[in-house]
């Protein structure tokens, strides 16, 4: 069992519509975060949580230290947002990440 | 700031023959990373340095080695290049230890034959 684990695996959704991708995790961590990956691109760093719920914009993060779960989720999702959304976490121990495999979302017009 | 810049962006390679990537930050980063990422699987860490003049052993460093010379430059070495490194290459660069986030570079696309 991956330390990280990542549903959906792949997501495909209408323009317009309400997105949430899961991440639960089996470690003790001191942060989690989310990042984005598009086709052909680098990776960038959406959000660093170790605690509560952050937002940028129509993207919402939300932790459960208790429950070892993570929630990202877009509101109104436009094609602009297809993307791979991966989550990682870092461990306690601080200096490296453990990622999940990803999430691939198509957002369709 | 140019950030993470890798060079270069794409390489296609023999098997046996070698090379090296580069990474290079202009942001005064102390830890640097190397990762490679292969479909179906999520980012995995080859080496990494958490400061000029060391470096560490990451999940799969089995066939790479690294040099961290200077503290901007993280080089990683393929001594003898093997169909199963085909890989896309990213390097990414956070300040210190705590709760900071990776910056990562744009990434390099190696094929062994």
């Amino acid at each position: 069992k991956n330390e990280v684990e990542q549903s959906p695996q792949n997501l495909t959704a209408q323009e317009g519509e309400f997105i949430t991708i899961n991440c639960s995790y089996s470690v003790g961590i001191s942060a989690l975060h989310w990042l984005q990956q598009h086709p052909g691109g680098g990776i960038v760093s959406l959000f660093m949580l170790s605690s509560g719920k952050k937002k940028h914009g129509r993207l919402i993060a939300t932790i459960n230290i208790q429950e070892k779960h993570s929630s990202l989720h877009i509101t109104a999702s436009h094609p602009r947002d297809s993307a791979v959304y991966i989550c990682a976490v870092q461990e306690t121990s601080g200096s490296r990440l453990t990622f999940g495999e990803g999430t691939q979302l198509t957002v369709n017009p | 700031n140019a950030g993470v810049t890798q060079t270069p962006k794409f390489r296609v390679l023999k098997t046996g023959q070698s090379m090296t990537l580069l990474c290079a930050q202009d942001m005064n980063h102390e830890y640097m990373y190397w990762y490679r990422q292969d479909p179906g699987m999520g980012l995995r860490l080859i080496h990494y340095s958490v400061g000029e003049g060391t470096t560490a052993k990451g999940e799969v460093p089995d066939g790479y080695n690294v040099s961290r010379l200077k503290k901007q430059n993280f080089l990683l070495g393929l001594e003898s290049a093997a169909p199963s490194q085909t890989s896309v290459y990213f390097c990414a660069s956070r300040p210190r230890t705590g709760l900071y986030e990776q910056y990562f570079g744009p990434g390099t696309r190696l094929t062994v034959t």
